[in-house]
C-alpha cells in the first residue's frame, strides 16, 4: 500500500541553524501539506501545497518557513533560524484531491533545536 | 476561530466493549469530519472520514454526524487492548480552505 515517506525520523539542530525536513507524498497524490505537534498538544496546520505554489497558510508559516518541491517526487519543508519553539513532531500528509479529500500522513520528523 | 473540541479522556472500557468517542465543532461551515488514530510518538492513521448526516459504517467503527447539533462521534464495538490509543477528530471547513482543523484528541485505554 503507498504511503508517505519522510526523513529525517530525528533531527536535532542548535537555535538560529537552517534545517530542512524531507517527504515523499504518495505519487498520484496531489496536494501536499505540513502539519506539525509540540509535544502534548493538537496537530497544527502549516501550509498546503498545489501545482508548484502555495495555496493556503496559517499564522505558524512565518517568514522563516518555506517549502518547495524540487523534483517530481520530493517535497521540503525549510525552516531558516530554528527557535527554541520549533522544536516539534513535524508531518508530512497528501491526498489525491482537495477540499474534503482523505489527506495521508508520513510518519513525521522529530526536530529537537538546542 | 475554528475550533475542535474533545474530551481529553482517558477513557477506560473492558475489552469486547463499545468505545464511544465525541467530537463538537464550532465552524457550522464544516463540511466533512475525519477520524484519526494516533499511537504515543506515532503520525495520525486516517480511520475513518464523514459527509453526510447520520451514520457510516466500516467494521467495527461506525462514525455518526449530526450538522445541526454540530456533533461528530465515533464508537468503536468489540474494543481490543490494540485499539487503545489517542483519537483524534479533525474538520474541513471547505469554502476554498485545504486544512484540518484538529481536536487535541481523546486518550482511549481498553483493559483487558
Amino acid at each position: 500500500e503507498p504511503e508517505v515517506t519522510q526523513t529525517p525520523s530525528h533531527q536535532v539542530t542548535q537555535m538560529g541553524q537552517e534545517v530542512i525536513l524531507r517527504c515523499v507524498p504518495i505519487s498520484n497524490h496531489l496536494y501536499f501539506y505540513w502539519y506539525r505537534q509540540i509535544l502534548g498538544q493538537k496537530v497544527e496546520f502549516l501550509v498546503s501545497f498545489y501545482n508548484n505554489e502555495i495555496s493556503e497558510k496559517s499564522e505558524i508559516f512565518d517568514d522563516q518557513f518555506s517549502v518547495e518541491r524540487p523534483d517530481g517526487s520530493n517535497f521540503t519543508l525549510k525552516i531558516r533560524s530554528t527557535k527554541l519553539e520549533d522544536s516539534a513532531m513535524y508531518f508530512c500528509a497528501s491526498s489525491e484531491g482537495a477540499q474534503a479529500d482523505e489527506q495521508y500522513f508520513g510518519p513525521g520528523t522529530r526536530l529537537t533545536v538546542t | 476561530q475554528k475550533e475542535v473540541e474533545q474530551n481529553s479522556g482517558p477513557l477506560s472500557v473492558p475489552e469486547g466493549a463499545i468505545a464511544s468517542l465525541n467530537c463538537t465543532y464550532s465552524d457550522r461551515g464544516s463540511q466533512s469530519f475525519f477520524w484519526y488514530r494516533q499511537y504515543s510518538g506515532k503520525s495520525p492513521e486516517l480511520i475513518m472520514f464523514i459527509y453526510s448526516n447520520g451514520d457510516k459504517e466500516d467494521g467495527r467503527f461506525t462514525a455518526q454526524l449530526n450538522k445541526a447539533s454540530q456533533y461528530v462521534s465515533l464508537l468503536i464495538r468489540d474494543s481490543q487492548p490494540s485499539d487503545s490509543a489517542t483519537y483524534l477528530c479533525a474538520a474541513y471547513s471547505g469554502a476554498g480552505s485545504y486544512q484540518l482543523t484538529f481536536g487535541k484528541g481523546t486518550k482511549l485505554s481498553v483493559i483487558p
